[in-house]
């Protein structure tokens, strides 16, 4: 069936290091793809979407290609700072699911002063 | 943004008990909720769509007696686990979509159920 993978972690940096944080799909179709935080005791934020091939996603430094002929949307940020500790979630969707999501695993990020 | 917030945001009970999590979203109307439960270092699963007015649907194995979902208005959803027991202990997680606006999907901050 349809999944997510991402990356397993923990993933640990220095501050100011570059960051990627892999995530890969299975879909039928062109489904709509997004990045989600969840910081310490708290819920899911959205981070980053893209909805259509090539689309690149942005927010807060993080970016996000829509890769359709490696099927990715992997999670990039050129300096990580110490703030950006958290987990985060590759996540996808699809025509019809009307805002049903399937999730990867998460990959915990930690970034050390 | 939208707010989704959930309660309790942790929970202890005893075997055999029921326990009652509320979902409500604080400033927009949701047709329809989600139901997530989040195992240790693992995925997000889905559970259930929670449809205001109507029957909620079920994703494949979960069980539906087990876990009564309730939409009764357009800003609360409610899940109770019946009949507890510990291997239902777990990090439960709801989310909205504000479709009156962005469409955007709002995430609860979660509640984790500890089953004795």
């Amino acid at each position: 069936g349809d999944s997510v993978t991402q990356m397993e972690g923990p993933v640990t940096l220095s501050e100011e290091a570059f960051l990627t944080i892999n995530c890969t799909y299975t879909a039928t179709g062109y489904p709509s793809l997004f990045w989600y935080v969840q910081y310490p005791g708290e819920g899911l934020q959205l981070l980053l979407k893209a909805t259509k091939a090539d689309d690149k996603g942005s927010n807060k430094g993080f970016e996000a290609t829509y890769r359709k002929e490696t099927t990715s949307f992997h999670l990039e940020k050129g300096s990580v700072q110490v703030s950006d500790s958290a987990v985060y979630f590759c996540a996808r969707g699809g025509q019809n699911q009307g805002g049903k999501l399937i999730f990867g695993q998460g990959t915990e990020l930690s970034v050390k002063p | 943004g939208a707010v989704v917030s959930q309660h309790p945001s942790w929970v202890i009970c005893k075997s055999g008990t029921s326990v009652k999590i509320e979902c409500r979203s604080l400033d927009f109307q949701a047709t329809t909720m989600f139901w997530y439960r989040q195992f240790p270092k693992q995925s997000l699963m889905l559970m259930a769509t929670s449809n205001e007015g109507s029957k909620a649907t079920y994703e494949q194995g979960v069980e539906k007696d087990k876990f009564l979902i309730n939409h009764a208005s357009l800003t609360l959803s409610t899940l109770t686990v019946t009949s507890a027991h510990p291997e239902d202990s777990s990090f439960y997680i709801c989310s909205a979509i504000d479709v009156d606006n962005t469409g955007e999907l709002f995430f609860g901050e979660g509640s984790r159920l500890t089953v004795l």
